[in-house]
């Protein structure tokens, strides 16, 4: 069946610093990935997607590229802020037309230091 | 506003004392979800529902059933709950298969 594995965390950074999240996927046909935010308290926000190979989803200084030869997502930021400190989940959803819902990851902590 | 609702936010039960968590979204989507949410393990969907009166089982459907009723809403039913049960609760909603997922806030279970 449809998996998600995502780098272990706690990932604890200084502010300004460069993230790399990794994602890799193993599922049929060509699903559409997504990374979603969950900060302190809060539910499940969606942070960007991408629908097909070679799709680059961008938010809020975020980018991840859906790589089909290597089936990896990885979440990246130029620098920082202590306000992305949250728990980032990867995501895929099967494809088109399936009713099935999300796949997810098992997340990654994140702490932005000031 | 677009939301989905969850309640209650946190809950503390006993053995076997049957229990039912609302969820309840207003943006007339016809696709929702239960997920569960333990360290180490993401979210796991429990069930899932493509409309009213149509229901399939998730990923870890043991323990818990759900009915879809009316379109907005779609509860969460533990018939007998036990320890390991004891986790965070999603519900989501998303317009189509290929909708973007609203969460709601979660629902925290503990079960004594």
């Amino acid at each position: 069946g449809d998996s998600v594995t995502q780098m272990e965390g706690p990932v604890t950074l200084s502010e300004e610093a460069f993230l790399t999240i990794n994602c890799t996927y193993t599922a049929t046909g060509y699903p559409s990935l997504f990374w979603y935010v969950q900060y302190p308290g809060e539910g499940l926000q969606l942070l960007l997607k991408a629908t097909k190979a070679d799709d680059k989803g961008s938010n809020k200084g975020f980018e991840a590229t859906y790589r089909k030869e290597t089936t990896s997502f990885h979440l990246e930021k130029g620098s920082v802020q202590v306000s992305d400190s949250a728990v980032y989940f990867c995501a895929l959803s099967p494809r088109r037309g399936s009713a099935r819902q999300l796949t997810f990851g098992s997340g990654t902590q994140l702490t932005v230091l000031p | 506003e677009a939301q989905v609702t969850q309640n209650p936010r946190y809950l503390i039960t006993v053995t076997g004392k049957k229990l039912t968590v609302t969820c309840s979204q207003n943006m007339n989507h016809e696709y929702m979800s239960w997920y569960r949410q333990d360290p180490g393990l993401g979210l796991r969907q429990i069930y899932y529902s493509m409309n009213v009166e149509v229901t399939d089982k998730g990923d870890v459907p043991e323990g818990y059933k759900v009915s879809r009723k009316e379109k907005r809403n779609f509860p969460l039913i533990l018939e007998s709950p036990s320890p390991n049960q004891t986790s965070l609760y999603f519900c989501a909603s998303r317009l189509g298969s290929e909708g973007e997922q609203y969460f709601g806030p979660g629902t925290r279970l503990t079960v004594t």
